[in-house]
């Protein structure tokens, strides 16, 4: 699905450093931008939404939004082995359109 | 707790064989959606129900088919599987249609289905 662009990876964090995660995305009606979290087998947990351009945090998790630039960004501070997963960066649009991005898969070494 | 309950967890069937993946859910959500999704792949979107309303993706094929009787329940019927059906397939709920500001999507657990 080309309409969301993620970098696949891996993504190689140690333990207790920021991972930075990054979407770009092709069109500027998009309306609701979301981050989910898949482990390997699972289903997708969703992380954080975000609607309106600047930043928004939720504990360790900061999601970033600039709709001038067409891409939202997930920051994971202080990242620990359990949160290695594939992380799934998704948007939807006012035409009923939902897209979710390839993923990148992220590893946490201790 | 209110959930999104798929059964089974894993189904395996056979070539040609038709199958019926189940999905309830406690939310009280106007929409449920189904994807298919194959590994290392972005989960894909077959159809959503916004209510009783069926909306089908331009690309889902034909054998393909979902039955929303009520609320809480939605199915997926693959008439005829094919070995490249073979894939985890989730269901999930929104409170509202894409787009709203409720559109949040909850995902079940997922149906890994086999095709031998």
């Amino acid at each position: 699905q080309k309409e969301v662009e993620q970098n696949s990876g891996p993504l190689s964090v140690p333990e207790g450093a920021i991972a930075s995660l990054n979407c770009t995305y092709s069109d500027r009606v998009s309306q609701s931008f979301f981050w989910y979290r898949q482990y390997s087998g699972k289903s997708p947990e969703l992380i954080m939404s975000i609607y309106s351009n600047g930043d928004k945090e939720d504990g360790r998790f900061t999601a970033q939004l600039n709709k001038a630039s067409q891409y939202v960004s997930l920051l994971i501070r202080d990242s620990q082995p359990s949160d290695s997963a594939t992380y799934l960066c998704a948007r939807t649009t006012a035409g009923n359109q939902f897209y979710f991005g390839t993923g990148t898969s992220l590893t946490v070494i201790p | 707790d209110a959930m999104v309950i798929q059964n089974p967890r894993y189904q395996v069937t056979q070539f040609g064989k038709p199958v019926t993946l189940s999905c309830s859910q406690t939310l009280n959500h106007n929409v449920m959606y189904w994807y298919q999704q194959k590994s290392s792949q972005a989960p894909k979107l077959l159809f959503h129900y916004y209510d009783k309303d069926f909306n089908n993706e331009a690309d889902t094929p034909d054998n393909f088919q979902s039955r929303r009787p009520n609320t809480s329940f939605c199915f997926l019927d693959i008439r005829s599987p094919g070995l490249g059906d073979a894939a985890m397939y989730l269901c999930a709920t929104s409170r509202d249609g894409p787009g709203r500001i409720t559109d949040t999507q909850y995902f079940g657990p997922g149906t890994r289905l086999t095709v031998l």
